[in-house]
């Protein structure tokens, strides 16, 4: 069966630090894989999605970057951190079909 | 732009009770998928149902059910035999054919009471 991993779980990061989210899935090949982040009391955005290795597409432009390494691997990451970008990060696979799984998510908070 | 909106911010219902939670949805597209995740208080999303818009029969999964009006572009979800772990936050979602993005409403929370 498909599992994904997420890490860390919660993350305190304070102003202008730097920042890498990593989602690993496991079980399936050539996945597509995505980021989405939750604000409070909101539904998911969606931030990132990746189709292949090395492919990435941005859905909103932001302080954030994504980069897949490895046919299962999707890293978030940031050069400095922006009070704006505290919240829950959450990363999801698809494989055929439409419906996405999601991991556990990462709670960020910048400080 | 594709907009959902799930107008019911907060319900309650007992255990053992059937409740309904609402979703719109906006589109020109004729080919598109609606979903309904749940986020319980560990915030990880799990979907519960999934419905193609080409299929006329509303999806079913045990307890959990749609109704799905097209032409009102609508896709409610409907829980029977209500159980203290459906509490929850319910999002309704949406997807085009060709898209890749899950646009989502801003949630529906459920409390389940004993």
């Amino acid at each position: 069966s498909q599992t994904i991993h997420q890490w860390p779980a919660t993350l305190v990061q304070p102003v202008g630090s730097p920042l890498s989210l990593e989602c690993t899935v496991e079980g399936t090949s050539n996945p597509n894989l995505y980021w989405y982040r939750q604000a409070a009391g909101r539904g998911l955005q969606l931030l990132f999605y990746s189709v292949g290795i090395g492919q990435i597409s941005s859905e909103v432009p932001q302080n954030l970057s994504a980069s897949r390494p490895q046919d299962r691997q999707f890293i978030l990451s940031s050069k400095k951190l922006l009070l704006s970008d505290s919240g829950f990060y959450l990363c999801a696979w698809s494989v055929q079909g439409n419906e996405q799984y999601f991991g556990p998510g990462t709670r960020l908070t910048v400080t | 732009a594709q907009t959902v909106t799930q107008s019911q911010p907060e319900m309650s219902v007992q255990e053992a009770e059937t409740v309904t939670l609402s979703c719109t949805y906006d589109t020109s597209e004729s080919n598109y998928y609606l979903f309904w995740y749940k986020q319980p208080p560990s915030r990880q999303m799990i979907l519960v149902i999934r419905q193609e818009a080409y299929k006329q029969q509303n999806a079913t999964e045990n307890r959990f059910s749609v109704n799905f009006q097209k032409a009102a572009k609508s896709f409610s979800l409907k829980i029977s035999d209500s159980q203290l772990g459906d509490t929850a936050m319910y999002f309704c979602a949406f997807m085009t054919d060709s898209g890749y993005a899950l646009n989502f409403g801003k949630g529906t929370s459920l409390l389940v009471t004993p």
